[in-house]
């Protein structure tokens, strides 16, 4: 059983489009992270949110925390083919543990 | 200063055989994590060391699943008679408390 849900698994979309990425669950946590993967590497973190109703601005990347911190999505726009990757979210459950979410796996065509 | 290391970066071994799998976290961070990804999958949490508490092994599949740290040095993820199942990328990550985490590039393994 997955603690975090994220949608969607795929998405393959042309450079310049926007999309969004959700994460979501029934749990409360004390954070939630967004990282980003490229193959053959670790995740590398790009941001942490840890008050509900909570929105961060990464250049083209706005990430926001939901009020009861329960979800979270990623919003990228006008996606470029260096946005390509495997992102990945990551709650702090109880302030002790972090679980992760199944990911979703971006392809920016040129 | 270094990153999180693995080691090996690659282990093919036969089915039955006993592995093992190193990290060396960060120097200074008090936490150590675990996790088995399988192809273009999410992270499945395995085990988590922090400092001289008792680790949190709630995530290891099976009892052929075990993992050591020494202090808060390195570590050692075991697996013993290995199946095919078991073949994924092992990673690592260090963290100080519970702020960021931060990876090593994985073990691939590879189970024939």
């Amino acid at each position: 059983t997955q603690l975090l849900e994220q949608s969607p698994q795929f998405l393959s979309i042309q450079e310049g489009e926007n999309l969004t990425v959700y994460c979501n669950s029934s749990s409360v946590f004390s954070s939630l992270q967004w990282y980003r993967q490229e193959p053959g590497e670790g995740p590398v973190l790009l941001v942490t949110v840890v008050t509900g109703g909570e929105v961060k601005k990464l250049k083209r990347l706005t990430f926001q925390f939901g009020d009861a911190r329960k979800d979270s999505s990623l919003h990228i726009t006008a996606a470029q083919p260096g946005d390509t990757g495997l992102y990945l979210c990551a709650g702090l459950y109880n302030f002790n543990k972090f679980y992760f979410g199944s990911g979703t796996k971006l392809n920016v065509k040129p | 200063g270094a990153g999180v290391s693995q080691s090996p970066s690659n282990k093919v071994t036969e089915k039955g055989k006993d592995v093992e799998l190193r990290c060396d976290p960060i120097s200074g961070h008090t936490a150590l994590y675990w996790y088995r990804q399988r192809l273009g999958q999410g992270l499945e949490f395995l085990i988590y060391f922090q400092g001289n508490s008792a680790p949190d092994k709630s995530g290891l599949p099976s009892d052929r699943f075990s993992a050591e740290r020494t202090g808060e040095s390195v570590s050692t993820l075991t697996i013993q008679r290995t199946q095919q199942e078991d073949s994924a990328v092992y990673l690592c990550a260090s963290s100080v408390g519970t702020f960021e985490q931060y990876f090593g590039p994985g073990t691939r393994l590879t189970v024939t």
